[in-house]
């Protein structure tokens, strides 16, 4: 069974500070990891994705992958209400069929207050 | 651009209509997937289509029934539904494993909301 874990929160930041969202996932063969943030009654949408260990920033949104620990995280910095959202993390793993199935976490529900 | 559009928004339907929902992408993907999303859960992966071809069917009642006429479009064909059929359906589409790589990118739609009486 391939799993991907996220608490599910609700994690509350205050506006400005740095949220910090974590993901885990069970499956060594994982090749890249995906965050999607989504807002009540829309669709997912894809903030980074990321799949060589270490850091990668766009703009205030920084993922953070260690293949070692299996372990992949957002953090967003200067969090503005606008942030509050559900954050998904997905997961691709390796398979011989190719690579088109994503194991989606449950969500982390983000509020920022103000 | 990344748009994925889906028709139509809403739906409403009996358990004895048969309705088809509808996906088109022009990015020149050629991977495209259906998902079905409850009310705070992750998205369900339901089907894919790779090059025009089902290369993932999850198991999938058969009062569910994709079509990719080509390329661009994608339906869902609904037919029988139980009220527990009710949920977001989501369309994405991505490069595909040929292009994409390890790194290949998938983009939602919409969604269409779902309502079986």
């Amino acid at each position: 069974q391939k799993e991907v874990e996220q608490n599910s929160g609700p994690l509350s930041v205050p506006e400005g500070a740095i949220a910090s969202l974590n993901c885990t996932y069970s499956d060594r063969g994982s090749q890249s990891f995906f965050w999607y943030r989504q807002y009540s009654g829309k669709s997912p949408e894809l903030i980074m994705f990321i799949y060589s260990n270490g850091d990668k920033e766009d703009g205030r949104f920084t993922a953070q992958l260690n293949k070692a620990s299996q372990y992949v995280s957002l953090l967003i910095r200067d969090s503005q209400p606008s942030d509050s959202a559900t954050y998904l993390c997905a997961v691709r793993h390796a398979s011989r069929f190719g690579n088109e199935k994503l194991t989606f976490g449950t969500g982390t529900r983000l509020t920022i207050i103000p | 651009d990344t748009e994925v559009t889906q028709t139509p928004k809403h739906l409403v339907m009996g358990m004895t209509n048969k309705k088809s929902l509808k996906c088109e992408q022009h990015m020149g993907h050629r991977a495209m997937y259906w998902y079905k999303q409850k009310a705070k859960k992750p998205p369900e992966l339901m089907f894919v289509y790779s090059y025009e071809k089902l290369s993932i069917n999850e198991s999938v009642p058969s009062r569910f029934s994709p079509e990719c006429p080509n390329s661009s479009l994608l339906n869902l064909h609904l037919h029988a539904l139980q009220p527990e059929d009710s949920a977001l359906y989501l369309c994405a589409s991505s490069q595909g494993r040929l292009a994409g790589g390890s790194t290949d990118t998938q983009y939602f739609g919409p969604g269409t909301r779902l309502t079986v009486l």
